[in-house]
Formats: structure tokens, sequence, C-alpha cells
């Protein structure tokens, strides 16, 4: 059974750090993109990135570059969403999925199939 | 790429059919011959889940209630017969360049 297992709810202050995690289990991690999506509070969904198996194969939606950063360790088959100085405006409800497939060389991708439960994030002074 | 769905909300007596309306700004046709659309439903609390890819084809165990058809800009998904369990916000995704979601249309039961 494919499972992505995130990391608890966080409630930060503006201006701190944040780095939230993405577990996979019961696949092959290493042969599978993990993309992360953000939920404003009663809002839609907007992609943000997704990672290769911890490779430096990272592609950023043009809105999050610079803004967040994606990595993975694949040891652990995990991967990770981080902050260096959050704003009230990051507050959301973060998802990590599962790229079904992605064909990099020819730019083509599937849809994401599992996701995690989401980490919800709060940051207020 | 622009997604966008019509209705925004839809009341449904359970047993009673429901169709949901996407739209692209441009053609989700991929010189591959496939078109990369999909829905998805979020139940309240959860994450989304994958209900149709490619159109019309429906993911691993979703009933067979749930059908999509469409083609080009035009994207249509349809439920015969709703049961208390669909409700939710449905969102339509393309894949083509490369991942945006519609608004959301928001299902309740009557």
């Amino acid at each position: 059974e494919v499972r992505l297992v995130q990391s608890g709810a966080e409630v930060k202050k503006p201006g701190e750090s944040l780095k939230i995690s993405c577990k996979g289990s019961g696949y092959s991690f290493i042969n599978y993109w993990i993309g992360w999506v953000r939920q404003m509070p009663g809002k839609g969904l907007e992609w943000m990135g997704i990672i290769y198996r911890g490779d430096s194969d990272i592609r950023y939606s043009p809105s999050f570059q610079g803004q967040v950063t994606i990595s993975a360790d694949k040891s652990i088959s995990t991967a990770y969403l981080q902050w260096s100085s959050l704003k009230a405006s990051d507050t959301a409800m973060y998802y990590c999925a599962r790229v079904h497939w992605y064909d990099s060389s020819r730019d083509k991708r599937g849809p994401f199939d599992f996701w995690g439960p989401g980490t919800m994030v709060t940051v207020s002074s | 790429i622009v997604m966008t769905q019509t209705p925004l909300s839809l009341s449904v007596t359970p047993g009673q059919p429901a169709s949901i309306s996407c739209k692209s700004s441009q053609s989700l046709l991929h010189s591959d011959g496939k078109t990369y659309l999909y829905w998805y439903l979020q139940k309240p609390g959860q994450p989304p889940q994958l209900l149709i890819y490619e159109v019309s084809s429906r993911f691993s165990g979703v009933p067979d209630r749930f059908s999509g058809s469409g083609s080009g800009t035009d994207f249509t998904l349809k439920i015969s017969r709703v049961e208390a369990e669909d409700v939710g916000v449905y969102y339509c995704m393309q894949s083509l360049q490369p991942w945006t979601f519609g608004q959301g249309t928001k299902v309740e039961i009557k």
C-alpha cells in the first residue's frame, strides 16, 4: 500500500524558519517524483514544486521559485519543504503527493496519484 | 493554462445525477495524442483523491458512477447517482504545462 506520512502541524512566528517532511512507503521511493501542493485556508490547490529521489533534479513552479526550498533524503525515503523566513501569507495546508509518472526528457507528466494527509502551517505573531 | 470550473457549487438529491464542467484556456491535447486532464475529489478534512485520469479513465477503486468526457478545452465530470459519500470539492487539473487546478466545485447533498 502506497503511503505518504507527513510531519505534524506547526505554529510559527513571522521570520522564523521551518522544514516539514513527507515519508514515502509501500513503493520504490527512488523511482518516483514527489510534489508539494499548497492549499491556503478555504482556497484551491497550487502546485509548488517537485523533486526526484533526492537528486539535484528539482523543478519549481515560477510562483514559488525562491520562496521555498525542496529537498529529499533517498536513504530514508523522505522529501522536505522548507522556508528560511516565514510570512503570515505562508499560512496554509501543505500536501506532498506522488507524481504518477514524469518524463523529464520529453517534458511530459502525469497526475498526482497518492497524497499525504497534509501539514498545516500557521504563521502568526 | 487557466482552468475554469462551473458551477462553483451544486446541491444534489441523493440518487440524482450531477455534472461539473471544466474549461481550459488552451487545448490539453498533447502531440502524443493523449489529453492530460484529470479530476479529483477532496472530501472534508481529507487530501484530494484522484478519480479520473486522461479525461475518461477511472483510477483504481473509483466507482463506475463517476465518468469523465470531453476533448480539447471542454471537459465534464458526471456522477450518475450521487451518494452521501460523494460530498466535497471537485477539482479538474491539467498536466500539460505543468500542473494547474480549477478553482473547485463544492458538492453538497440536499
